[in-house]
């Protein structure tokens, strides 16, 4: 099984910054791999995903995240964070293409600051 | 939009206690999960089942057992509560079939304190 690793548990950062979160995963030859937000209060939801061909991944409000192969990362960025942008980001993998369990990270919380 | 519902979003349980969390989802996915979120855990996969009436231990399914009789529910069964499963429950849902894997849609949670 994968294992996923999130190198920041915690980012603070003031708003309209730029903010990039860490994800790493345990290598194997195909992986399928995601970003979730969590919101205070919520259940997760999906920001966006890599399963092939450009490994620069948009997804929605403004995220965006680049896979690379040799490096086995997969981190996500946002060049100008707001404050609706608190929360907490959940990096996942899965390896298999007909393996819909998914392997989570610990989470990052991001905290944007006025 | 798909939805996924949880019966309680708080739920307080004392030890020992036969526990029912509910879950429904809406938009007639072949897939349902049971995880429980902890603080510097990340989400852990307690059970996974891909049909009715079939299921499958994901990686902590200790003391924990599920049921799915319809295909829109899925319930998780604490048989003998304890102290230590106090925590955060994520129900998800996802289509199945070829052409995964797909994303996963969660429910909002349910707050289980066992006292």
């Amino acid at each position: 099984a994968q294992s996923v690793t999130q190198l920041d548990s915690q980012v603070p950062v003031f708003e309209e910054a730029p903010v990039e979160l860490r994800c790493n995963y345990s290598s194997s030859v195909s992986v399928y791999l995601f970003w979730y937000v969590q919101y205070p209060n919520q259940g997760l939801q999906l920001l966006l995903k890599y399963l092939s061909g450009s490994t620069l991944v948009k997804g929605i409000n403004g995220f965006e995240a680049e896979f690379n192969k040799s490096q086995t990362s997969f981190h996500l960025r946002k060049p100008s964070v707001h404050i609706s942008d608190t929360a907490e980001y959940f990096c996942a993998v899965s390896d298999g293409w007909d393996d819909y369990k998914l392997s989570f990270g610990a989470g990052t919380t991001v905290t944007v600051r006025a | 939009d798909v939805k996924v519902t949880q019966s309680s979003r708080y739920l307080v349980k004392r030890t020992g206690e036969k526990v029912f969390l509910e879950c429904v989802q809406d938009m007639d996915h072949e897939n349902m999960f049971w995880y429980r979120q902890d603080p510097g855990l990340g989400l852990r996969l307690i059970y996974f089942s891909y049909d009715v009436k079939m299921k499958e231990k994901g990686d902590i399914p200790e003391g924990y057992s599920v049921s799915r009789e319809k295909k829109e529910r899925f319930s998780l069964i604490l048989e003998s509560a304890s102290t230590n499963q106090t925590s955060m429950y994520l129900c998800a849902s996802s289509p199945g079939g070829a052409g995964g894997p797909y994303e996963q849609y969660f429910g909002p949670g349910t707050r289980l304190t066992v006292t």
